[in-house]
């Protein structure tokens, strides 16, 4: 079954910072999301990469996908602390199984 | 409604009781998904449905667990005779279809369940 591995698993900066979470597939990734989850809330759907190469953007936070590393990265600029939260990366249904992948999660604090 | 919903967004109960959990997914939306997260864990996948069919019960961990969805619509995840260790938070998602290798899951906000 494909693994997603994210890192780093936890992240304290400091109010304007910039900083990148990672997300490791073990098999090749066709396509992948990102998901924000707030202290006690749900998850809020961010993006989803499907090409290789693909970016995104969303207000400060642009995710990449390069399929050639089986990877994903999330870059939040001039952070605030309103990016706090837990930040997940998913992957869909793939080889016949219809059960999608998600990372353990990164846990970003962000501090004003 | 616009999106998921799940009911009741917390529940606390005795341990030995038997708990319901309803999930009310986006309207049209084929395939229904349950996980579960333990504090400080990730998202553990128990069940899904396409249609009113589960062909992936693999995730359930014990048989006290079980769920049920009718009408392509409401589905109810039931836990008989709850242990301290199913304390976590129950998550629904729904998303267009299923089987098609990228399909946005959409989420819903969780219902928390202590088990004292």
């Amino acid at each position: 079954s494909q693994e997603l591995e994210q890192s780093p698993q936890s992240l304290i900066v400091q109010e304007g910072k910039n900083l990148t979470i990672n997300c490791t597939s073990s098999k090749t990734l066709y396509g992948l999301y990102w998901y924000k989850q707030k202290y006690g809330e749900g998850l809020i759907f961010l993006m989803m990469l499907q090409k290789g190469g693909e970016e995104k953007s969303h207000e400060k936070i642009t995710a990449k996908l390069d399929e050639k590393k089986q990877q994903s990265s999330l870059h939040i600029t001039a952070s605030q602390p309103s990016h706090a939260g837990i930040y997940l990366c998913g992957a869909g249904a793939s080889g016949g199984s219809y059960i999608p992948t998600f990372g353990r999660g990164t846990s970003l604090i962000v501090h004003p | 409604g616009a999106g998921v919903s799940q009911s009741p967004s917390n529940k606390v109960t005795e341990k030995g009781k038997d708990v319901e959990l309803r999930c009310d997914p986006i309207s049209g939306h084929t395939a229904l998904y349950w996980y579960r997260q333990r504090l400080g864990q990730g998202l553990e996948f128990l069940i899904y449905f396409q249609g009113n069919s589960a062909p992936d019960k693999s995730g359930l961990p014990s048989d006290r667990f079980s769920a049920e969805r009718t009408g392509e619509s409401v589905s109810t995840l039931t836990i008989q005779r709850t242990q301290q260790e199913d304390s976590a938070v129950y998550l629904c998602a729904s998303s267009l279809y299923s089987g098609i290798l990228q399909e946005t899951q959409y989420f819903g906000p969780g219902t928390r369940l202590l088990v004292l």
